[in-house]
C-alpha cells in the first residue's frame, strides 16, 4: 500500500536553530498538508499546498515557517529560530484529487527543540 | 472555531457500541474521521460531505447532520483494536481544516 514518508523520525535542535523536516507524498497525490501535535494534545492543521502554492494556512503557520516543494516528489516543512514550544510531532500528508478521498498520513517527525 | 467532541471519553466491553459527536458553531461543508492510536500516526477512516450522507466503514459508520452542524460516529460490536483516540476535522466553506479535541475509546476483554 502507499506510504507517505518523513524524515527523519526524530530531530533534536537547539533552541534558536533551523530545522527542515522532510516529506515524500504518494506519487499521484496533488494535494499536501502539514500538521502538528503536542504532546498529549489534538492535532492541529498548519497549512495545507496544492499547485505549488499554499491552499490554506492557521495562525500558528507565522512567518517563522514555510513550505517548498522543491521537485517533483519532496515536500518540505522549515522552521526557523526555533522555540522551545516548537517541540511536537509533526505530521505530513497527503491526499488525491477528488471529494471522497481522505489523507494518508505519514508516521510523524518528532521534533525537540532544547 | 473548533468543533466540540462528546464524550470526551469512552470505556466498552468488546462487543458493545459507541457513538462519538463531533458539532459545530458553525455551517459545515465537511467531515472527515480519524482515529489515532497511542505513538502512531492518524488514520483516515471516512468524509462525509454536505447532504446528510450516512457512510461506513466495516462496522464503523457516520452520520452527517447540516441542519444540526454535527456529525456522529457509530461503532457497532467493538473489538479491542478499536482503541484509541477518535478525531473529527471539520471545514467550512473557506476550507480551513480544524480537528476537534479528540475523543478517547478503550475497549477491555
Amino acid at each position: 500500500e502507499p506510504e507517505v514518508t518523513q524524515t527523519p523520525s526524530h530531530q533534536v535542535t537547539q533552541m534558536g536553530q533551523e530545522v527542515i523536516l522532510r516529506c515524500v507524498p504518494i506519487s499521484n497525490h496533488l494535494y499536501f498538508y502539514w500538521y502538528r501535535q503536542i504532546l498529549g494534545q489534538k492535532v492541529e492543521f498548519l497549512v495545507s499546498f496544492y499547485n505549488n502554492e499554499i491552499s490554506e494556512k492557521s495562525e500558528i503557520f507565522d512567518d517563522q515557517f514555510s513550505v517548498e516543494r522543491p521537485d517533483g516528489s519532496n515536500f518540505t516543512l522549515k522552521i526557523r529560530s526555533t522555540k522551545l514550544e516548537d517541540s511536537a510531532m509533526y505530521f505530513c500528508a497527503s491526499r488525491a484529487t477528488g471529494r471522497w478521498y481522505g489523507y494518508t498520513f505519514g508516521s510523524g517527525t518528532r521534533l525537540t527543540v532544547v | 472555531q473548533q468543533p466540540v467532541q462528546s464524550p470526551q471519553a469512552v470505556i466498552l466491553r468488546e462487543g458493545e457500541d459507541a457513538v462519538i459527536n463531533c458539532s459545530s458553531s458553525k455551517a459545515l461543508y465537511s467531515v472527515h474521521w480519524y482515529r489515532q492510536k497511542h505513538g502512531e500516526a492518524p488514520v483516515f477512516l471516512m468524509i462525509l460531505l454536505k447532504g446528510g450522507e450516512q457512510k461506513g466503514h466495516e462496522k464503523i459508520s457516520a452520520s452527517f447532520n447540516e441542519k444540526k452542524q454535527q456529525s456522529s460516529l457509530y461503532l457497532t460490536a467493538s473489538q479491542l483494536s478499536y482503541s484509541g483516540t477518535y478525531f473529527c476535522e471539520v471545514s467550512g466553506n473557506t476550507g480551513k481544516l480544524i480537528f476537534g479535541q479528540g475523543t478517547t475509546l478503550q475497549v477491555k476483554p
